[in-house]
């Protein structure tokens, strides 16, 4: 199957600066990836979708300037966590959709990231 | 609105015995599902899906599904259950037209006993 990597695996960082993550399909061209976020012992939640080229679509409720998202190429988009805070702490999970097969995603590994 | 009702948030079965775990969706034409395993602090695999065709789909690890749209349910079974399918299972659905969106259930925590 397709393979999804994600950059990095974990960070840890100080209140007030701001993360950069990577997801990256390896093998195929991602037409769309999807940022979800995931608490303990819960589901995900969908944050924002990326298209290549063009501007994220960011769900309700979630902040487009906290969580700047850029799909620059149809293989790399990354999430970017400005002025981060302890409430930011989160497991952060990609996925890559090639709009070839509805609807098949492909996950990252995931992000944790503590905020301290 | 779609959506996805897992019931079970933690179910427990004993390694050898068999396992369903339940899920229903809600949505208005032929659902696109799928089930996903999560181990913990790892992304999400998919175990199987349904498009369209035969209701009942084989997926990886030996789990299989059943589509029952007169129930809008979309069941997990595994006929034996081992210690490493211990995981978090998360049922979805697609969310409409050709955008990749999917919509998940809350989870079913799977322990197994030895």
């Amino acid at each position: 199957g397709a393979v999804v990597s994600q950059h990095p695996s974990w960070v840890i960082c100080k209140s007030g600066t701001s993360v950069k993550i990577e997801c990256r399909s390896l093998d195929f061209q991602a037409t769309t990836m999807f940022w979800y976020r995931q608490f303990p012992k819960q589901s995900l939640m969908l944050m924002a979708t990326s298209n290549e080229g063009s501007k994220a679509t960011y769900e309700q409720g979630v902040e487009k300037d906290k969580f700047l998202i850029n799909h620059a190429s149809l293989t790399l988009s990354t999430l970017t966590v400005t002025s981060a805070h302890p409430e930011d702490s989160s497991f952060y999970i990609c996925s890559a959709f090639s709009g070839r097969r509805s609807y098949e995603q492909y996950f990252g590994p995931g992000t944790r990231l503590t905020v301290t | 609105a779609q959506s996805v009702t897992q019931p079970d948030i933690h179910i427990t079965v004993s390694e050898g015995a068999s396992l369903e775990l339940r899920c229903n969706y809600s949505y208005g034409a032929t659902p696109y599902l799928f089930w996903y395993v999560q181990s913990p602090g790892q992304g999400l695999q998919l175990l199987l899906k349904y498009f369209s065709g035969d209701t009942l789909v084989q997926g990886i690890k030996g789990f299989e599904a059943e589509f029952k749209r007169s129930q809008s349910s979309f069941n997990l079974r595994k006929p034996s259950v081992h210690w490493s399918d211990a995981a978090e299972y998360f049922c979805a659905v697609g969310a409409g037209s050709n955008t990749g969106k999917l919509i998940f259930g809350q989870g079913t925590t799977l322990q197994v006993k030895p």
